[in-house]
């Protein structure tokens, strides 16, 4: 069983605050997914990371792969309140093709 | 394009009693999966389909859920007799050919009492 570990779990900010959360493993992946779920909607998908040491940046959003592909983080520069949710990982390898989940960090954001 | 449609959204039933849960896929998606989210927790894999076959459902309870996906489009999930531990979210999601973007329904909330 690959497992993924998020950090933090919770984080509570106020609106301009930057941010980091984390996903790390000790198995290799190859890919990562980052997911966004709101209360009472199903996650979607965000952005897929595939090579190590890859940067993809989407608007105010920066997703890094580990070079080793074990780990990834996800940057947020300015956070506003609609990006309050909570951010998933997702790792598919060893294996198996199956997106393997984290346990998320719920953030909110504050006006 | 229509996405994943999960229904029913919200259910609650006294423990003891079976429940189904509904999920229709994106036209075209061949593998849909359930999962499990409880409370403040990323989903949980229970059983995977590639068309009509269920190709992972080694973390499916066998004793009290079942599921089924006629003809490789819609799929049932269904769990007799229910626990107050089932109490979570039941997901539905579909995908293209197996791995890549997973699309999710809204989710079916279930409350054991």
């Amino acid at each position: 069983t690959q497992l993924l570990e998020q950090s933090p779990q919770f984080l509570s900010i106020q609106e301009g605050e930057n941010l980091t959360v984390y996903c790390n493993s000790s198995s290799v992946f190859s890919s990562l997914q980052w997911y966004r779920q709101e209360p009472g909607e199903g996650p979607v998908l965000l952005v897929t990371v595939v090579t190590g040491g890859e940067v993809k940046k989407l608007k105010r959003l920066t997703f890094q792969f580990g070079d080793a592909r074990k780990d990834s983080s996800l940057h947020i520069t300015a956070a506003q309140p609609g990006d309050t949710g909570l951010y998933l990982c997702a790792g598919v390898g060893g294996g198996s093709y199956i997106p393997t989940f984290g346990r998320g960090t719920s953030l909110i954001v504050h006006p | 394009e229509a996405g994943v449609v999960q229904s029913p959204r919200y259910k609650i039933i006294e423990k003891k009693q079976p429940v189904a849960f509904w999920c229709n896929p994106i036209s075209g998606h061949n593998t849909l999966y359930w999962y499990l989210q409880n409370l403040g927790q990323g989903p949980e894999l229970l059983i995977r389909y590639e068309n009509e076959e269920a190709v992972d459902d080694s973390q499916l309870p066998k004793d009290r859920f079942s599921a089924e996906r006629l003809k490789g489009v819609d799929s049932t999930l269904k769990i007799q007799p229910a626990e107050l531990g089932d109490s979570a979210v039941y997901l539905c999601a579909s995908s293209f050919l197996g791995p890549g973007e997973l699309f999710f329904g809204e989710g079916s909330r279930l409350t054991v009492l």
